[in-house]
């Protein structure tokens, strides 16, 4: 099974700021990686796929890079509504599976 | 709109099983594969299943197979997860989503509000 590792798995930050969290894979997944953002009590939104195409509706401060092993997930400007947890995922291959989340919170 | 409800969660003891259902509204259900995802009480996301639109392929999480079987009918814009011997770490909110695909890659688009799965005596 291939394993997602983000980093960091918690991060302090302001509104303003750039913040970017790096999706890892244990081999090679091409492109096919998502990130997803979670906030408490809601069930996960799409953000981005195929690694760095958004999602229709999604902010443009929200950007997606990578292929192969390593991915990064920015958000250009942070806005108050984006302090959540965000998810990468792999679709490269079954069992598809879930880095285990970043935590954004606020400074 | 694109809607999906999950029903059938509830209390069950270990060993025992239970049926979720998911049904889907806004969309053309028979040409989506559907998921299912589920997430532990402070816990991460986790990959439960997945079906081909048509039923013709499933495959599952290593946690969960041959315990757990996902199936769906198109005609009634439904799909399930057939649970059984659940144990206490199946406890979670199991969501159902759907699989988008295009240009050749594919996300979950849209997700429901998931149903919480407790299993304890």
């Amino acid at each position: 099974d291939i394993q997602l590792t983000q980093s960091p798995s918690s991060l302090s930050a302001s509104v303003g700021d750039r913040v970017t969290i790096t999706c890892r894979a244990s081999q090679g997944i091409s492109s096919y990686l998502a990130w997803y953002q979670q906030k408490p009590g809601k069930a996960p939104e799409l953000l981005i796929y195929a690694a760095s195409t958004l999602q229709s509706g999604v902010p443009s401060r929200f950007s997606g890079s990578g292929s192969g092993t390593e991915f990064t997930l920015t958000i250009s400007s942070l806005q108050a509504e984006d302090f959540a947890t965000y998810y990468c995922q792999q679709l490269n291959s079954y069992p598809q599976t879930f880095g285990q989340g970043t935590k954004l919170e606020i400074k | 709109q694109v809607q999906l409800v999950e029903s059938g969660g509830g209390v069950v003891q270990p060993g025992g099983s239970l049926r979720l259902s998911c049904v889907a509204s806004g969309f053309t259900f028979s040409r989506y594969g559907m998921h299912w995802v589920r997430q532990a009480p402070g816990e991460g996301l986790e990959w439960v299943a997945v079906i081909w639109y048509d039923g013709s392929k499933k495959y599952y999480g290593d946690s969960v197979k041959g315990r757990f079987t996902i199936s769906r009918d198109n005609s009634k814009n439904t799909l399930f997860l057939q649970m059984n011997s659940l144990r206490a770490e199946d406890t979670a909110v199991y969501y159902c989503a759907r699989d988008e695909c295009s240009g050749g890659s594919c996300s979950l688009d849209y997700w429901g509000q998931g149903t919480l799965v407790t299993v304890s005596s």
